[in-house]
């Protein structure tokens, strides 16, 4: 077990609709990191949020959003869902390591199917 | 240009057996990490190993260690007496410390392992 959660486990919806996935970091765990992880593309960074702010952007689409709350938990919001954001999304936490390594922590992801 | 390739999509290893697997990278960042993860059926990223740029020594966890050949840039994990809960998607991924705040990890394809009894 990581310490990273994520709910919920699995997410069935239809195309055009709205989701929200959610993860709670490490205990003192300061960023939290979202990842996509598809057949064709492989495992992608989405973004980082570092203590309730945005710090990086990859390859998230505009129809994509998230914030890390002040109890450092974040969302992930994906609106106008297509069939092709089916996916699995990881989201990962790290500190500051003794020893500088800041390991990113995977959650067990969330499972999106788009029907 | 791919940051990390791992060239082999597949590997079936006999139990008991060492595995290599490969993992090489491309970057111009003077200080980067290196990471191993592993992806079981069920879908979770597990941590394994890290390995520091200007680490002088392969990193080692339990049967895992890198041997990391830095003018090769080359990152490969070694597996030793391999166990049938080894069968997994092992990915290798590098995060480049000099992009200030963006310490994104860029992952490899994978590699599956299969442990044959």
């Amino acid at each position: 077990d990581s310490g990273v959660t994520q709910t919920p486990k699995h997410l069935i919806t239809a195309t055009g609709q709205r989701v929200t996935l959610r993860c709670s970091p490490r205990s003192g765990d300061l960023s939290v990191y979202w990842y996509q992880q598809s057949l064709d593309q492989g495992l992608q960074f989405l973004i980082q949020y570092y203590n309730g702010e945005e710090r990086a952007k990859g390859n998230i689409l505009e129809r994509f959003s998230a914030q890390q709350f002040p109890d450092l938990h974040s969302e992930l919001n994906l609106s106008s869902l297509e069939l092709g954001d089916s996916a699995l999304y990881f989201c990962a936490s790290s500190g500051v390591a003794g020893d500088g390594t800041d390991t990113q922590y995977f959650g067990p992801g969330t499972r999106l199917t788009v029907l | 240009a791919q940051k990390i390739t791992q060239t082999q999509p597949g590997m079936f290893v006999q139990e008991k057996e060492a595995v290599t697997l490969d993992c090489t990278y491309d970057t111009s960042d003077p200080s980067y990490g290196l990471f191993w993860y592993k992806q079981p059926s069920s879908g979770e990223m597990i941590f394994l190993i890290y390995q520091g740029s200007y680490d002088q020594q392969n990193a080692t966890e339990g049967r895992y260690s890198l041997n990391f050949q830095k003018a090769r840039k080359s990152a490969n994990l070694v597996i030793s007496a391999s166990q049938l809960g080894d069968s997994a998607m092992y990915f290798c991924a590098m995060r480049e410390d000099s992009n200030f705040g963006n310490e994104k990890l860029t992952f490899g394809t994978g590699t599956r392992l299969t442990i044959i009894p």
